[in-house]
C-alpha cells in the first residue's frame, strides 16, 4: 500500500527554521516526481516545490531562496527545509507524488501544520 | 507563470443536479490539466488527469474535457458525498499553479 506520512510541523517564531519530513512507503521516492503543496487557513492550494527523479529542483517564487527540497534515498524520505519563516508561511503542508512528469498528484500525505507567529 | 482561473468560486446545487466547473489557463497548456476534490480537513484527491482521464477508483459520474486554455469538470448527477471543494491544476510548467477553487454547497 502506498503511503506518505508528513512530520515536523509546529509553532515557530518568524525568522526561524523548520524541517518537514515526508516518509514514503509502497514506492520509491527517487523514481517519482515529489512535491510539496501548502494550504493557508481558509485558502486554496499553493504549489511550493518539486524534486525530479534526476534531482532537479524547482520552487514557487514565494519561497525561492528560503526553502530547500531534498531527499534521502536510503530512508525513502522527502524533506523541506524552511528558513527565514514568515507569518504568511502559516499553512498545512502536504507532500504529494506525481508518477510521471506532467501528471497529476496521485498520492498525498495527511499534511503537517506549520504556524509562524509574528 | 501560468495563471489558472476557475469559475464559479462557489455554487449551490441539489442532489441529482448536473454541475459544471470551468478552468481557464492564461496560456496554452495542451492537456496538462488535473482536477482534485478536497473535503474539509482532508488532503486533496485526484479525480481527473491529462484533462479527461478518470483516475482509478473515481466514480464515472465525474468527467473532464478541454485542451489548450479552456477546461471543464462535470459531475453528471451530484451525490451527497460530492459536496466539497474542487481545484484545477496545470502541470505543463513550473510553477505548477492551482486554480482558486470552487466550493460546491448544498442548496
Amino acid at each position: 500500500e502506498i503511503q506518505l506520512v508528513e512530520s515536523g510541523g509546529g509553532l515557530i517564531q518568524a525568522g526561524g527554521s523548520l524541517r518537514l519530513s515526508c516518509a514514503a512507503s509502497g514506492f520509491t521516492v527517487s523514481n517519482n516526481y515529489m512535491n510539496w503543496v501548502r494550504q493557508a487557513p481558509g485558502k486554496g492550494l499553493e504549489w511550493v516545490s518539486v524534486m525530479y527523479t534526476g534531482g532537479s529542483t524547482f520552487y514557487a517564487d514565494s519561497v525561492k531562496g528560503r526553502f530547500t527540497i531534498s531527499r534521502d534515498n536510503s530512508k525513502n524520505t522527502l524533506y523541506l527545509q524552511m528558513n527565514s519563516l514568515r507569518a504568511e508561511d502559516t499553512a498545512v503542508y502536504y507532500c504529494a507524488r506525481a508518477s510521471t512528469l506532467g501528471s497529476g498528484f496521485d498520492y498525498w500525505g495527511q499534511g503537517t501544520v506549520v504556524t509562524v507567529s509574528s | 507563470d501560468i495563471q489558472m482561473t476557475q469559475s464559479p468560486s462557489s455554487l449551490s446545487a441539489s442532489v441529482g443536479d448536473r454541475v459544471t466547473i470551468t478552468c481557464r489557463a492564461s496560456q496554452s497548456i495542451s492537456t496538462f490539466l488535473s482536477w482534485y476534490q478536497q473535503k474539509p480537513g482532508k488532503a486533496p484527491k485526484l479525480l481527473i488527469y491529462a484533462a479527461s482521464n478518470l483516475q482509478s477508483g473515481v466514480p464515472s459520474g465525474f468527467s473532464g474535457s478541454g485542451s489548450g486554455t479552456d477546461f471543464t469538470l462535470t459531475i453528471s448527477s451530484l451525490q451527497p458525498e460530492d459536496f466539497a471543494s474542487y481545484y484545477c491544476q496545470q502541470t505543463y510548467s513550473t510553477p505548477l499553479t492551482f486554480g482558486g477553487g470552487t466550493k460546491v454547497e448544498i442548496k
